[in-house]
């Protein structure tokens, strides 16, 4: 089935150690999204992509970037880790700019220690 | 930007309908979204509302007011399986990128 597929589904990561998430897509999606979401909080928004066009946050934090080498493949760089950068990596498609809801991929649970 | 507010919990018997609100104030309007997140997993796709009035889906139904700034999520019949965490987003009008803003979502806890 077409499908968002994020790798790993669980991430245990030192602080300060740098860690990659990443993320796939069969649906052939034009945008693809990064969302941080903590504990009984709104997923943030981090980054996100039309196509090759990128646009982050303007409060994402510089610690935090982001690839787009094809339409397939999205990453999630966190260069140096903190203890508040535990939480749920979210990633997200959707078909065009404006016009349809999210699909979700299901998500690492990133944990520093 | 967006202000999104819902309840942060609800407790509702099984076989029982829950409301679940949400109020948002938001400089633009293009659409409002339910989605449903279990423990530890991804948000799941549940309606989508643009223009004002009811939108029923099995038992799952959505209302919108844009006048009001207002939606409210209704769950009928409910099961076991419902509990989860409900979350209602926002896209913003201004916004070409189609960007949703996430409220930070409502608890329901579904009892025998």
């Amino acid at each position: 089935d077409a499908m968002v597929i994020q790798n790993p589904r669980y991430q245990v990561t030192q602080f300060g150690k740098p860690v990659t998430l990443s993320c796939s897509q069969t649906l052939n999606h034009n945008v693809m999204y990064w969302y941080q979401q903590k504990s009984s909080q709104a997923p943030k928004l981090l980054f996100h992509y039309y196509d090759k066009d990128f646009n982050n946050e303007a409060d994402t934090p510089d610690n935090f970037q982001s690839r787009r080498p094809n339409t397939s493949f999205c990453f999630l760089d966190i260069r140096s880790p903190g203890l508040g950068d535990a939480a749920m990596y979210l990633c997200a498609t959707s078909r065009s700019r404006g016009l349809v809801g999210y699909t979700f991929g299901s998500g690492t649970r990133l944990t520093v220690v | 930007g967006q202000n999104i507010d819902q309840p942060t919990e609800m407790t509702a018997t099984e076989g029982a309908i829950v409301q679940i609100n949400c109020t948002y104030q938001t400089s633009g309007f293009n659409g409002l979204f339910w989605y449903q997140q279990h423990a530890g997993e991804a948000p799941t796709f549940l309606s989508y509302n643009v223009l004002d009035g009811l939108e029923e889906k099995g038992r799952f139904s959505s209302f919108l007011s844009r006048s009001k700034g207002y939606s409210y999520l209704l769950l009928k019949e409910l099961q076991m399986k419902d509990s989860a965490s409900y979350l209602c987003a926002v896209r913003d009008q201004d916004d070409s990128w189609g960007k949703l803003q996430f409220g930070a979502g409502t608890q329901v806890v579904v009892t025998p």
